[in-house]
């Protein structure tokens, strides 16, 4: 069983819609969690950086972190046509402090114009 | 966000050839740098981790003699992948961390191409 596991997608929706990607996790050490969104052909951009439980709102964007369930949510609203991308979650442990991060699979999303 | 800059972007060239890699963090010193390699749609593979002025860490299975890494300053590091070979031919992904409890922050990615 992989580490993080996350829905492989690939996810179609129309613009304006809301978007949920999730990943769920074995390793209860987590403690860090990161959503990265990359472009084809292009190094992952950091979205969402949250440490242990809880939701962070950063505008279209939120990101929740359930640690009783393992389970990390993004969330999308409003999507548009540039929100077109692979989203990769990833996480690491306190012993690490950042480092060394575990990704997800990656969800592809295409938001339709 | 952090800004990395990583040159050059594509790289097609002859088996046999070296290649090198170059990745600048331009508006922060990174404590740690690491060296990814991806296929296509398919997730980060981690290669090796390092620290400015130590030797890099290599992941499992990763030739530390095929891929060499340099990391010459708190802004700077290098991959050089020697006698490429078409089975080489990957995505290669830097990325800084600025230090303890910090997130990564990746360069846009080198293309590899050996013929």
């Amino acid at each position: 069983q992989k580490e993080v596991e996350q829905d492989p997608g690939p996810l179609s929706v129309p613009e304006g819609a809301i978007v949920s990607l999730n990943c769920t996790y074995s390793n209860s050490a987590f403690q860090y969690f990161m959503w990265y969104r990359q472009y084809s052909r292009k190094g992952p951009e950091l979205l969402m950086y949250t440490y242990s439980s809880g939701n962070k709102e950063d505008g279209r964007f939120t990101a929740q972190v359930d640690k009783s369930s393992k389970y990390i949510s993004l969330f999308i609203r409003d999507s548009q046509p540039s929100d077109s991308a692979t989203y990769l979650c990833a996480m690491s442990d306190e012993n690490t402090s950042g480092s060394r991060l575990t990704f997800g699979e990656g969800t592809q999303l295409t938001v339709n114009p | 966000g952090a800004v990395v800059s990583q040159h050059p972007s594509r790289v097609i060239c002859k088996s046999g050839t070296s290649v090198k890699i170059e990745c600048r963090s331009l508006d922060f010193q990174a404590t740690t740098m690491f060296w990814y390699r991806q296929f296509p749609k398919q997730s980060l593979m981690l290669m090796a981790t390092s620290n400015e002025g130590s030797k890099a860490t290599y992941e499992q299975g990763v030739e530390k003699d095929k891929f060499l890494i340099n990391h010459a300053s708190l802004t700077l590091s290098t991959l050089t992948v020697t006698s490429a070979h078409p089975e080489d031919s990957s995505f290669y992904i830097c990325s800084f961390q600025k230090g303890g409890n910090q997130p990564q922050h990746f360069g846009d990615g080198t293309r590899l191409s050996i013929l």
